[in-house]
């Protein structure tokens, strides 16, 4: 397996602009989680989606953030507009599910706005 | 909510010498603890977890332990390497669906 996809690997954008990141998690996996990595704030969660359902965006920072789940196999996250603020790893991982199964990262998408 | 305490922030090492980091966790209904390793330019990947019901569990030169009393936990790695160099987060979950709650990270330094 190729593991959690991510695309793309790096992002640079001007402020204001609209930034898509995109998902392929593992198949067969049918939890999957968007983070966000910047060294103030370590990682945090901002939303995950359960059998393509979102079950909690409570992480989300505010409207700009939106994220979709339109098949097992694909998700995105957009953030519209961007802001220099937004600059950060975003990470992609999946599951296949339960109370205590293992996280399977993808290798982030590194956005710069500027 | 979780709230997860990682100690030290950054811990510089020798070859071959012992390495240990520390996490407290807040909600006595966490019952899952993973440690996950972020080397550059990558994403965290799982090297360890244990379950509530153990209190130590051990893979190669790496281990953890839980106290859930104290509600923390440690990661021991024994003769470190300089591939061993990266930054490990603890994490915790009290259930549902995996939802898992990270430490903010510990930078380790191996030198040769």
């Amino acid at each position: 397996d190729a593991g959690v996809i991510q695309s793309p690997r790096h992002e640079v954008t001007e402020m204001g602009q609209e930034v898509t990141l995109r998902c392929k998690p593992i198949s067969g996996h049918n939890s999957l989680f968007w983070y966000r990595q910047t060294m103030m704030r370590g990682l945090e969660l901002l939303i995950y989606f359960n059998n393509n359902v979102p079950i909690d965006d409570s992480g989300m920072p505010e409207d700009r953030f939106s994220a979709k789940m339109p098949n097992a196999s694909f998700s995105t996250l957009k953030i519209q507009p961007s802001e220099p603020r937004d600059s950060a790893v975003y990470f992609c991982a999946s599951t296949a599910g339960g109370n205590l199964n293992e996280q399977f990262f993808g290798p982030g998408t590194r956005l710069t706005v500027l | 909510g979780e709230n997860v305490e990682q100690h030290p922030s950054t811990l510089s090492v020798q070859e071959g010498d012992s390495a240990v980091i520390k996490c407290t966790y807040s909600d006595s209904a966490s019952n899952y603890f993973p440690w996950y390793k972020q080397e550059l330019g990558k994403g965290p990947q799982l090297i360890i977890d244990i379950r509530s019901n153990v209190g130590e569990k051990k893979d190669q030169r790496i281990a953890v332990t839980l106290n859930k009393t104290a509600k923390h936990f440690s990661l021991h790695i024994t003769e470190t390497q300089p591939e061993d160099s990266a930054v490990y987060f603890c994490a915790a979950s009290i259930g549902g669906y995996s939802t898992l709650t990270f430490g903010k990270g510990t930078m380790l330094l191996v030198s040769p």
